[in-house]
């Protein structure tokens, strides 16, 4: 199966500061990756989806000035949680997949705590 | 509106015994159905997928089924485990057009020795 990656697996920040957080395809070109939030005992709630190359697209009620994604290259996409709250801490799970309509693989997670 | 709701909440089991989680989706037409195990702090594992015309796919002591006319499925797993303890969740795609993920609630399982 597909490898993806993400990193760090857990990140603790201060109020006020940006944090970033990488998602790679190891054994694959990811042409679309997906941006997950999951609060604690609820369902992965879509937040963006990144084509390579291309801006994201976000879902309704995500502020894409607070969460910047960049898809530079098939490998790789980040997700930047700007100007971080206590609220944003959350778990963020991306996914890539080789095509848009195709399976996708999902990271392991990121664990953000804001402090 | 397209949902997908799953039952029990929660599920507690002793060690070796059997369990079947189920899952009702209103998404229609959906391309596929799929099963995931996510451990706690863990990224979701695929277990099964399943087209709209498959009524059944295992996968070791997994075993899905859907009977796509009452739009049911269910994850039944066999002798389990330990390290079944997780959250277990339905995932419907949409038929193409969307690529979207539409994701359950989740089952918590936690397997007792």
């Amino acid at each position: 199966g597909a490898v993806v990656s993400q990193h760090p697996s857990r990140v603790i920040c201060k109020s006020g500061t940006s944090v970033k957080i990488e998602c790679r395809s190891l054994d694959f070109q990811a042409t679309t990756m997906f941006w997950y939030r999951q609060f604690p005992k609820q369902s992965l709630m879509l937040m963006a989806t990144s084509n390579e190359g291309s801006k994201a697209t976000y879902e309704q009620g995500v502020e894409k000035d607070k969460f910047l994604i960049n898809h530079a290259s098939l490998t790789l996409s980040t997700l930047t949680v700007t100007s971080a709250h206590p609220e944003d801490s959350s778990f963020y799970i991306c996914s890539a997949s080789r095509e848009r309509t195709t399976e996708a693989f999902f990271g392991q997670g990121t664990r953000l705590t804001v402090v | 509106k397209n949902q997908v709701e799953q039952s029990p909440q929660s599920l507690i089991i002793l060690e070796g015994k059997n369990c079947t989680l189920q899952c009702n989706y209103t998404v229609s037409p959906f391309s596929n159905l799929r099963w995931y195990k996510q451990d706690t702090g863990r990224g979701p594992v695929s277990l099964t997928i399943m087209t709209f015309s498959e009524n059944t796919k295992s996968n070791g002591r997994y075993t899905a089924t859907l009977d796509a006319d009452t739009k049911q499925s269910s994850l039944h797993i066999t002798a389990s485990q330990l390290s079944d303890s997780a959250s277990y969740i339905c995932v419907v795609s949409p038929l193409s057009g969307t690529y979207k993920y539409i994701f359950g609630t989740g089952t918590r399982l936690k397997v007792l020795a």
